[in-house]
């Protein structure tokens, strides 16, 4: 699997906007990028998914570079609800539910 | 609420003792997987059940030990394990093995004393 970067902790006023970074240098030609994340306590939740194209779900968007080695999961309106750890993992998608997490980002979302 | 739930939500227990943890998901997927959270370091896979039949042990301890009876259910049998086996326990499930997205339980906290 490729490795994945990302910051360990962001902070984001509520109502704006937070942008998470990953960067996976490494990956490969069929390998997908997926977001997870971890509320305290709690078990991981899956967020969305992308291959090349950029992807938008109820949740967030999920902005793919074209060269692929980065990405940038977007939580267009953050909540104090939405502060979380989160996952940036790459797999390919016949494995894709044996799941390696990192370390990930811990976002705090802040009146 | 993912359809997963796992029991009990916390556990103590000693070194001696013998235990199970359970997970029921209700969302009638074919794969189940077992994770570990301790603290501070990232989740590690376990086990992984397709079909009830398990397909993956990622070299775990034997005081470690899963079923999977039915294809709704998955335990984990603890015995005599050690204080740094204390630990979030997380279950998951799949439509199947090579499905896109996990849907996880709560876990259970477990302290070994």
């Amino acid at each position: 699997d490729a490795k994945t970067t990302q910051p360990t902790s962001m902070d984001c006023a509520e109502g704006r906007a937070a942008n998470l970074p990953c960067n996976h240098s490494t990956i490969s030609g069929n390998e997908y990028v997926y977001w997870y994340r971890q509320i305290h306590s709690q078990g991981p939740q899956y967020i969305i998914h992308g291959l090349k194209n950029n992807e938008t779900n109820e949740m967030a968007s999920l902005i793919i570079t074209e060269d692929r080695k980065s990405s940038t999961l977007i939580l267009p309106h953050a909540t104090l609800r939405d502060t979380a750890v989160y996952y940036c993992i790459v797999r390919n998608t016949g494995t894709a539910s044996k799941l390696t997490f990192g370390t990930g980002t811990r976002l705090q979302v802040t009146l | 609420e993912t359809g997963v739930t796992q029991t009990p939500r916390h556990l103590v227990m000693g070194m001696t003792n013998k235990k199970s943890l359970k997970c029921e998901q209700h969302l009638g997927h074919n794969a189940m997987y077992w994770y570990k959270q301790s603290a501070k370091k990232p989740l590690e896979l376990m086990f992984v059940y397709s079909l009830e039949e398990r397909v993956e042990n990622n070299s775990v301890p034997s005081r470690f030990s899963p079923e999977c009876p039915n294809s709704s259910h998955l335990f984990l049998h603890l015995h005599t394990l050690q204080p740094e086996d204390s630990a979030l326990y997380l279950c998951a499930s799949s439509q199947d093995s090579g499905s896109t997205e996990a849907f996880f339980g709560q876990g259970t906290r477990l302290t070994v004393v």
